[in-house]
């Protein structure tokens, strides 16, 4: 079954750029989505179809998608961005698969 | 605004079917994929199955022998069954709803998850 690997942790200073990568082989041919997860609470669709934004998630964040690598970039990172993040697509067998998930620290 | 609230038992014995349902609210059950998700203690999110308003259901190939997922569309409400638990199966179990949607002209298709319920815990203890 298809792969998401993704880094378990990502580290960066207020105010900086965070990128959480999501690796699978030739994902640039899948659409990819992301959802933030606080502790205790139930994960939050943050981007889906590789780039685009539900109503109400801040333009700081955004993603992009080519070859055997899609990322998540949170510009202006603010404290409240820590949290785990998880890459999600659909195989082939119309099975939703999860990558294992990041945990930003906001340093 | 969509809502969606888990409700079933905290603690269910080893062997023993687990058995949860979902109550949507603020939209009807009609279209979309109603899946339901598990996150084991630290762990990360795990794909159970899903199951479309008309009755058609996909199931985790891992879990599959064990799970049942139905739906009561007069009720607003879809339900899971999970047989033969273990402490493995000890886990916060989610409700959600999934969007399919074709974003290629391949017929490449895709599922995202837009609402999700609060999560409840089962534990699997005798």
């Amino acid at each position: 079954s298809y792969v998401l690997t993704q880094p378990p942790s990502v580290s960066v200073a207020p105010g900086q750029t965070a990128r959480i990568t999501c690796g699978g082989n030739n994902i640039g041919s899948k659409s990819v989505h992301w959802y933030q997860q606080k502790p205790g609470q139930a994960p939050v669709l943050v981007v889906y179809d590789d780039s685009d934004r539900p109503s109400g998630i801040p333009e700081r964040f955004s993603g992009s998608n080519s070859g055997n690598t899609a990322t998540l970039t949170i510009s202006r990172v603010e404290a409240g961005d820590e949290a785990d993040y998880y890459c999600q697509v659909w195989d082939s067998s119309s099975d939703p698969i999860f990558g294992g998930g990041t945990k930003l620290t906001v340093l | 605004q969509v809502q969606l609230q888990e409700s079933g038992p905290g603690l269910v014995k080893p062997s023993e079917t687990l058995s949860l349902t979902c109550t949507v609210s603020g939209g009807s059950i009609s279209s979309y994929y109603w899946s339901w998700i598990r996150q084991p203690p630290g762990k990360g999110l795990e794909w159970i199955g899903y199951i479309y308003y008309s009755g058609s259901t996909n199931y985790n190939p891992s879990l599959k022998s064990r799970v049942t997922i139905s739906v009561d569309t007069s009720k607003n409400q879809f339900s899971l069954k999970l047989s033969s638990v273990t402490a493995a199966d000890t886990a916060v179990y989610y409700c959600a709803r999934g969007v399919t949607y074709y974003y290629d002209s391949s017929g490449g298709r895709s599922i995202y998850f837009d609402y999700w319920g609060q999560g409840t815990l089962v534990t699997v203890s005798s």
